[in-house]
């Protein structure tokens, strides 16, 4: 089972929709959640942290669920200018290396 | 702030030849990482650096990869000899020591090795 798994997508939805992503991760001891968001031949750049408590910046909401092991994204209201891949990404438990999800893929049409 | 630079931005190689990949990473950043992208693989951990120590070093391919941090301003990956299959965009990033905060990822390098 890999560290981190997430559904590739890809996810095309118009504009205005919302847009969930999960992300699973496989170990219980994990510290510190992230999403990234990566535009095309570009570097992955942070979007947000994950909070135990939950965490809302905008449009966006990301959620963790230790007892699942999961972590996930909301995009409401999507722009055009949303479209681009997501990244999850945990860092293990007293450890400082972060491992990342292979991404999920969001289109956004008009 | 300049961020995480990288270079070269891309480097096209022959098979068999030595590539030398550079990063300097955002200074107070005491921890450094690199990662390699491909579309089956996705972003592996190489190798990371604390206080430009090598800590892990399990996602370095084989013996043809190494990777050093003399100070903590530059870091380099070396591989050597180069092959077709590292082919790939390759990352650095860094960050304070625990990561609490994510990490900042330079521009990468697009290796093609012919």
């Amino acid at each position: 089972r890999k560290e981190v798994e997430q559904d590739p997508g890809p996810f095309n939805v118009p504009e205005g929709a919302t847009v969930a992503f999960n992300c699973t991760y496989s170990n219980s001891a994990s510290q510190s959640f992230f999403w990234y968001r990566q535009d095309c031949r570009k570097e992955p750049k942070l979007l947000m942290s994950v909070y135990s408590s939950g965490n809302e910046d905008g449009r966006f909401t990301a959620q963790l669920n230790r007892a699942s092991q999961y972590i996930s994204l909301l995009i409401r209201d999507s722009k055009l200018s949303d479209s681009a891949t997501y990244l999850c990404a945990v860092v293990p438990y007293n450890n400082n290396d972060m491992r990342f999800g292979a991404g999920t893929r969001l289109t956004v049409k008009p | 702030d300049a961020g995480v630079i990288q270079s070269p931005r891309h480097e096209v190689t022959e098979m068999g030849q030595e590539v030398t990949l550079r990063c300097k990473p955002i200074s107070g950043h005491n921890s450094l990482f690199w990662y390699r992208q491909t579309m089956m693989r996705g972003l592996e951990l190489l190798i990371y650096f604390n206080n430009n120590v090598p800590i892990d070093d399990s996602g370095m391919p084989e013996d043809r990869f190494s990777a050093k941090m003399p100070n903590a301003s530059f870091s380099t990956l070396k591989i050597q000899p180069s092959e077709p299959r590292d082919s790939a965009v390759y990352f650095c990033a860094s960050s304070t020591r625990t990561g609490n905060y994510g990490y900042t990822f330079g521009s990468g390098t697009r290796l093609t090795v012919v």
